[in-house]
């Protein structure tokens, strides 16, 4: 059970590239959401979805795309990279029912140049 | 939506004193209360969560309590250790049919030995 999977860890991009974050899950979780975290802002919501095929913005959306095929997966699409999304983003999954856990993937550290 | 305050923003503590982190939130629907930990360079993990029909809730050095009127709950951290050092933040669910956890900015708690 490898619980929430991110990938990559790491990476560097050039203003105006584009790229998508994975995020996987194996737990059959039906939420799944995406933070970035900024030195002294905590966690803020990007995208979330509360199953396959919904996904509604959160606080700060612009400039993400996401999309929700399978239950599994919940990709995080930076369409035009700006320095301003240079941030560490976290993705996450709870089960439907309220007042659940949210697990938390290791993290995606982003540097936009 | 849902505001989360969280004070304070740093806290440095003697091992072995307690540490208090409070938060409001302004959201009176909201009914899911957990804090998370997160230890530098990882991932938020859960460490304890209360619900709206619950005033306290304790495990073992940890606790929490929720005023549900004054819409503030509190993570009370008794006999500290170096080991506790970490961010903490708290959270709440806005509730409805829509999963939105809303973060606090956290609190960088740093246990002196």
């Amino acid at each position: 059970n490898a619980g929430v999977t991110q990938t990559p860890k790491f990476q560097v991009l050039k203003t105006g590239q584009s790229m998508t974050l994975q995020c996987a899950q194996d737990m059959n979780h039906e939420y799944m959401s995406w933070y970035r975290q900024d030195p002294g802002m905590g966690l803020r919501l990007i995208h979330y979805s509360v199953g396959a095929g919904i996904t509604d913005q959160g606080e700060v959306p612009n400039g993400y795309n996401v999309s929700r095929s399978t239950t599994e997966d919940f990709p995080l699409r930076l369409l035009s990279a700006a320095p301003s999304q240079t941030s560490v983003y976290f993705c996450a999954s709870s089960y439907r029912d309220t007042n659940t856990e949210a697990f938390f993937g290791q993290g995606t550290r982003l540097t936009v140049v | 939506g849902e505001n989360v305050e969280q004070h304070p923003s740093t806290l440095s503590v003697q091992e072995g004193d307690s540490a208090v982190i409070k938060c409001t939130y302004s959201d009176s629907a909201s009914n899911y209360f957990p804090w998370y930990k997160q230890e530098l360079g990882k991932r938020p993990q859960l460490i304890i969560d209360i619900r709206s029909n619950v005033g306290e809730k304790k495990d073992q050095r940890i606790a929490v309590t929720l005023n549900k009127t004054a819409k503030h709950f509190s993570l009370h951290i008794t006999e500290t250790q170096p080991e506790d050092s970490a961010v903490y933040f708290c959270a709440a669910y806005s509730g409805g049919s829509n999963y939105k956890l809303t973060f606090g900015k956290g609190t960088l708690l740093t246990v002196n030995p």
